[in-house]
């Protein structure tokens, strides 16, 4: 069964420091995966988007990392700001997939970033 | 570039009604657009696949007379719940991917709250 798993489910730091946010798939075969950041009551918005090749990707204080051969990604935070506190969410795609719909979204993490 | 956008932000009806969402692709046209719920604190549950000029693809266990999509134009998909109950106050948002983008890169509209009273 394809599956995207997220852990922790919710994460609270202070501002100012850094956090790793994990993704654990089993999703196969693999085409890429993407990490979104979702604020509250809007859609989600794209932070990086890695394929097999890749083992990492930054975006401004976001860097993702991508662990093929163990099907595991993370996302780094650097200097977390309160404008990060948000629900981030990994997305895993099959080669199968012609469907960009039909992508394995993962439950999400949310992180709030307190003053 | 690639900007999605959704109409209403935000809608209020009372039960048995119809409410009709919109979802557009400001700056590219799009042959596919997907439709998603999404329930407080849960992730994005695929609903369709709108496919412009053929009927949409619909997941299962989501009802295509109830959930009406129709993908008149290359930047236009409407989504109509019709008969509406107040266990389909949800979140609702959609996506789609740009021709000249990788085919999974999708591109999310600010989303609609549906609260049906």
């Amino acid at each position: 069964k394809n599956q995207v798993e997220q852990s922790p489910q919710s994460l609270i730091i202070l501002e100012g420091k850094n956090c790793t946010l994990q993704c654990n798939y089993t999703v196969s075969p693999f085409s890429n995966l993407r990490w979104y950041k979702q604020d509250t009551g809007r859609g989600p918005v794209s932070l990086t988007i890695m394929t097999f090749s890749e083992n990492t990707k930054s975006n401004g204080r976001y860097t993702a990392t991508l662990d093929a051969d163990t099907k595991q990604s993370s996302l780094h935070i650097t200097a977390s700001q309160l404008s990060d506190s948000a629900s981030y969410i990994c997305v895993v795609s099959r080669t199968s997939n012609t469907n960009a719909g039909k992508s394995t979204f993962g439950d999400g993490t949310t992180l709030t970033v307190k003053p | 570039g690639a900007v999605v956008s959704q109409h209403p932000s935000r809608v209020i009806c009372k039960s048995g009604t119809s409410v009709k969402i919109e979802c557009r692709s400001l700056d590219f046209q799009a042959t596919t657009m997907f439709w998603y719920r999404q329930f407080p604190k849960q992730s994005l549950m695929l609903m369709a696949t709108s496919n412009e000029g053929s009927k949409a693809t619909y997941e299962q266990g989501v009802e295509k007379d109830k959930f009406l999509i129709n993908h008149a134009s290359l930047t236009l998909s409407t989504l109509t719940v019709t008969s509406a109950h107040p266990e389909d106050s949800s979140f609702y948002i959609c996506s789609a991917s740009p021709p000249d983008r990788s085919v999974n890169e999708q591109f999310f509209g600010p989303g609609t709250r549906l609260t049906v009273l």
